[in-house]
């Protein structure tokens, strides 16, 4: 059964610590993508990833980055944590060009910042 | 940009009835995927269905099946015999067809609808 893995369920960080969110995929896809899901907002894309070492920005970049040194897994740093980025982090990844298949989603970490 | 509605933030729906959630989108793209999520309780978010834009038959999976309206921008989930195990979030949500630049490998989501079956 392919997987998405997040690393933690939850989290709970105090403001201002470096947070990282791990991600890793055993499909051998070639995207990946990093949402956050808030209630009345639905999904909204961070960044996302087609390539090893590719990065781009989604809709609400500010205050995240990300690192994929390797295919298989998608890192998402919370450089400086503000309590404004308490949320469910959801990674997703998805085959090759078009995406017609769709995404297969991990299960989620909820962070909270203190 | 693509933009993606699901006008219904919460609906319920008794056991072993029917039920639609609608949703409706803007593009100016003439290829494209659609495709319904589910996010029950648990989190995990799994697709239901998915639907090619250019494909006119209406797609359907077991007990869920959609009305695709191309021309209305419409594509709207119905759930047959509804089961306590379809409680759950629905996601509507759109992507271009294509490998034309980055953005094509996107998902734009609703904001959902939150389906509640009652016994």
């Amino acid at each position: 059964d392919v997987k998405v893995t997040q690393s933690s369920r939850y989290l709970v960080k105090r403001t201002g610590e470096k947070v990282f969110l791990e991600c890793v995929q055993d499909m051998d896809h070639e995207n990946m993508f990093w949402y956050r899901q808030d209630p009345g907002l639905g999904l909204r894309l961070i960044y996302f990833s087609y390539d090893v070492k590719m990065k781009e920005k989604g809709d609400i970049p500010e205050g995240y980055s990300v690192s994929r040194e390797k295919k298989e897994r998608f890192s998402l740093i919370l450089e400086s944590a503000s309590t404004n980025q308490t949320s469910m982090y959801l990674c997703a990844s998805s085959l090759g060009r078009g995406g017609g298949r769709g995404y297969t989603f991990g299960s989620g970490t909820r962070l909270t910042v203190v | 940009a693509q933009t993606v509605t699901q006008s219904q933030p919460e609906m319920s729906v008794q056991e072993a009835e029917t039920v639609t959630l609608s949703c409706t989108y803007d593009t100016s793209e003439n290829n494209y995927y659609l495709f319904w999520y589910k996010q029950p309780p648990s989190r995990q978010m799994i697709l239901v269905i998915r639907q090619e834009a250019y494909k006119q038959q209406n797609a359907t999976e077991n007990r869920f099946s959609v009305n695709f309206q191309k021309a209305a921008k419409s594509f709207s989930l119905k759930i047959s015999d509804s089961q306590l195990g379809d409680t759950a979030m629905y996601f509507c949500a759109f992507m271009k067809h294509g490998s034309s630049g980055a953005g094509s490998y996107q998902l734009t989501f609703g904001k959902g609808t939150k389906l509640s079956v009652i016994p």
